[in-house]
C-alpha cells in the first residue's frame, strides 16, 4: 500500500520557472527520500531528509519537511527541459529496515 | 564507483514460466531490496536481504522469492508467471546496518518483464 499522496499528480511549466511538488504521508518517519525517474528508467536519488531536519538543499533542489503536518515538498528552481521526469517521495528506512514506501509520484513536464 | 547493476534489462516470458532476475549492489553495500513497479499499483516493496538473510518482506504471494549471496549479489525469482506480473522490477542497495537508519538507498535501472 502507498504511504501517502503526492500533489499534483501532473505538473506542466515553462522552462526557467520553479516547480513545487508536495508529498503527504501517514505514519511517523525517520527519513524521507526524493527520487526522480525518467521514462522507462530506474530511480535516481535526489535528497534524503531526516525527521529532525526541516530543510535541505542540493543544487537547484530544495526539500522541506514538516513532521507535524506529515508532509514534504520538493522545489526545483530555474527548471530545465532535462528536469522532465516523474518525481517520487518515499518514507524510510526506519530502524534498520531498508524498506521504502512510495507515493504515486508527480509527472513533471518542462516546456521549452 | 559502479552503481547498482541489474540484468537482464528486458525480457519476455510466457505465462506459467519462471524468471530469475539478478542484481549487483554498490560495492560495500550489504542490503539489497527489490521493488515492483506497475502503472496500477505504483512502486511496491517485495523484500529485502541483508547478509544473506531475508530481513523484510512485502505483501506478495509465495511465487515471488529471492536470495542473497555471500558477495551481496542478489537474485529474485518469480515462478508460474501470470500476465499481471508484467512490470519493471527494481533493485536497490544500501549499507543497511541496523544503526544506520538514515541510509540513502540507491536504485538500479531495473528489469522490464513482459509476460505474454
Amino acid at each position: 500500500s502507498q504511504q501517502g499522496e503526492e500533489d499534483p499528480q501532473a505538473l506542466s511549466i515553462q522552462e526557467g520557472e520553479n516547480a513545487t511538488m508536495n508529498c503527504s504521508y501517514k505514519t511517523s518517519i525517520n527519513n524521507l527520500q526524493w527520487y526522480r525517474q525518467n521514462s522507462g528508467r530506474g530511480l535516481v536519488h535526489l535528497i534524503l531528509i531526516r525527521s529532525n531536519e526541516r530543510e535541505k538543499h542540493s543544487g537547484r533542489l530544495r526539500v522541506t519537511l514538516d513532521t507535524s503536518k506529515k508532509s514534504s515538498s520538493l522545489l526545483i528552481t530555474a527548471s530545465r527541459a532535462a528536469d522532465t521526469a516523474s518525481y517520487f517521495c518515499a518514507t524510510g528506512p526506519i530502524q534498520g529496515a531498508q524498506k521504502l514506501v512510495f507515493g504515486q509520484g508527480t509527472r513533471l513536464t518542462i516546456n521549452p | 564507483k559502479a552503481g547498482v547493476t541489474q540484468t537482464p534489462r528486458y525480457l519476455i516470458k510466457t505465462r506459467g514460466q519462471q524468471v530469475t532476475l539478478s542484481c549487483s549492489p554498490i560495492s560495500g553495500h550489504r542490503s539489497v531490496s527489490w521493488y515492483q513497479q506497475t502503472p496500477g499499483q505504483g512502486l511496491q516493496f517485495l523484500f529485502e536481504y541483508f547478509s544473506e538473510t531475508q530481513r523484510n518482506k512485502g505483501n506478495f504471494p509465495g511465487r515471488f522469492s529471492g536470495r542473497q549471496f555471500s558477495n551481496s549479489r542478489s537474485e529474485m525469482n518469480v515462478s508460474t508467471l501470470e500476465l499481471g506480473d508484467s512490470a519493471l522490477y527494481l533493485c536497490a542497495s544500501s549499507f543497511g546496518g541496523a544503526r544506520l537508519s538514515g541510509n540513502t538507498i540507491y536504485f538500479g535501472e531495473g528489469s522490464w518483464l513482459t509476460v505474454v
